[in-house]
């Protein structure tokens, strides 16, 4: 039981190249967000997806692009990488309505120079 | 505003109670989250409290809940060294949380 698993954990861009950060969730959640982590300034939601085939933006989403695959799936795409989004990237899902808290998966962390 | 607000450090001995403060804006009834993330690792949740709530006790964990002020408490008893981590508490808006920028808890031996 594998829970949220993120792909790559590390990577490294040069300015201007494209990547896509992938996220799998194994317990059937509805939900699933993707949010960036930089010193200071908590978590920042970038887009999220209620249900299945549905995607909204979040705080920041410049810069980004992502896809509800299935349930399952959630990827976060880069199309043009710039400095300003070296980051950590979590992503999370939650089950539905009432008390439940996302589950994290362990971030990817990308550097772009 | 929008924010949800936290002290960013805290430096306590081990043994002593750890307290995390957080003052979050939504005037709704919502759900009250503390988190916990270990350097290298995603964030842990630890407890949960409605804003109905008071106090909720979890083992060596305590959350109070101050609904007039929109304050919220994570106190930790009998802190320990794997303690030291950073804290993030983060409101339930609608189905997205909203983090505060997180505490960062270090725990001297």
């Amino acid at each position: 039981n594998a829970g949220v698993t993120q792909t790559p954990k590390f990577q490294v861009l040069k300015t201007g190249q494209s990547m896509t950060l992938q996220c799998a969730q194994d317990m059937n959640h509805n939900s699933m967000y993707w949010y960036r982590q930089d010193p200071g300034m908590g978590l920042r939601l970038i887009y999220y997806s209620a249900s299945e085939g549905t995607t909204d933006k979040g705080e920041v989403p410049n810069g980004y692009n992502v896809s509800r695959l299935n349930k399952r799936e959630f990827s976060l795409r880069l199309e043009s990488a710039a400095p300003s989004q070296t980051s950590v990237y979590f992503c999370a899902t939650r089950a539905g309505q009432g008390n439940y808290g996302y589950t994290f998966g362990s971030g990817t962390r990308l550097t772009v120079v | 505003g929008e924010d949800v607000e936290q002290s960013l450090f805290l430096s306590v001995r081990e043994g002593d109670s750890s307290v995390i403060n957080c003052t979050y804006t939504d005037s709704s009834s919502t759900y009250l989250y503390w988190y916990k993330q270990e350097p290298g690792a995603g964030l842990q949740l630890l407890t949960y409290i409605f804003s109905n709530m008071d106090m909720k006790q979890d083992q060596r964990l305590t959350v109070l809940l101050n609904k007039k002020d929109k304050h919220l408490s994570l106190r930790i008893a009998d802190t320990q060294t794997g303690d030291s981590a950073i804290y993030f508490c983060a409101e339930l808006r609608g189905n997205k949380l909203v983090f505060g920028a997180g505490t960062i808890l270090r725990v001297k031996s």
